[in-house]
């Protein structure tokens, strides 16, 4: 079965330190794996995919996010936050057999003053 | 660049009525997703079209159905609504039929608020 997790519903920073978001995974095949990110009353925006390749993956406004297959991780960063980067962030998964996506939970990033 | 349209962007309805959600993809996305997320919720996948067809189908009630049309556009059509309907729908449209590696591209969402 196809599954994704977000351990934390929230996450805080302060401006200017670097932000992790936690994403795990579980597919039956590869793994194709996003980070979405919504504001309020808005859809999702796509930030970045790991598809194959380099497992440090770079995408939109300065996120990044490491695939670890070993771990069934795929986590998001952000070497340095901004208050503009406060918003839901949805870790999605699609399996190479599969059509649709699964997402997580979601994280609620707040990144403060 | 267009964008995924969905319309209406809000919809405010009671028990036991119909309500039709648009969605209009991006020009040559022949793939389209509909999902529902709920307050505080995840989007929950509902059911997909490929070229007109039905591809995939999610956790969609019986009383809901949805069409992919001719110029690929496609419409959500819920009837005996519930309270328990309210919701942020989104469709979402892809190229290529869909596959895989391709990433979706999200509308704004239509809001429903069943009373």
């Amino acid at each position: 079965a196809q599954s994704v997790a977000q351990p934390e519903d929230q996450v805080n920073v302060a401006e200017g330190n670097p932000l992790t978001v936690k994403c795990t995974y579980s597919v039956s095949g590869n793994p194709y794996l996003f980070w979405y990110v919504q504001y309020p009353n808005r859809g999702l925006q796509f930030l970045l995919k790991y598809i194959t390749g380099d497992n440090l993956v770079k995408g939109s406004y300065g996120f990044e996010a490491e695939f670890n297959k070993s771990q069934t991780s795929f986590h998001l960063k952000k070497p340095s936050a901004l208050v503009s980067d406060s918003a839901l962030y949805f870790c999605a998964v699609r399996d190479s057999n599969f059509n649709k996506f699964y997402f997580g939970s979601g994280t609620k990033l707040n990144v403060k003053p | 660049a267009a964008g995924v349209i969905q319309s209406p962007r809000h919809l405010i309805k009671e028990k036991r009525e119909t309500a039709t959600l648009k969605c209009y993809p991006i020009p040559r996305h022949d793939t389209v997703y509909w999902y529902q997320q709920g307050p505080g919720q995840d989007p929950q996948f509902l059911i997909s079209f490929y070229e007109k067809m039905q591809s995939d189908k999610g956790s969609i009630p019986d009383r809901f159905s949805a069409q992919q049309f001719s110029d690929y556009h496609s419409e959500l059509n819920m009837s005996s609504l519930e309270l328990g309907d309210s919701a942020l729908y989104f469709c979402a449209s892809s190229p290529a039929g869909g596959i895989a590696n391709e990433k979706l591209f999200f509308g704004s969402g239509t809001q429903l608020s069943v009373l």
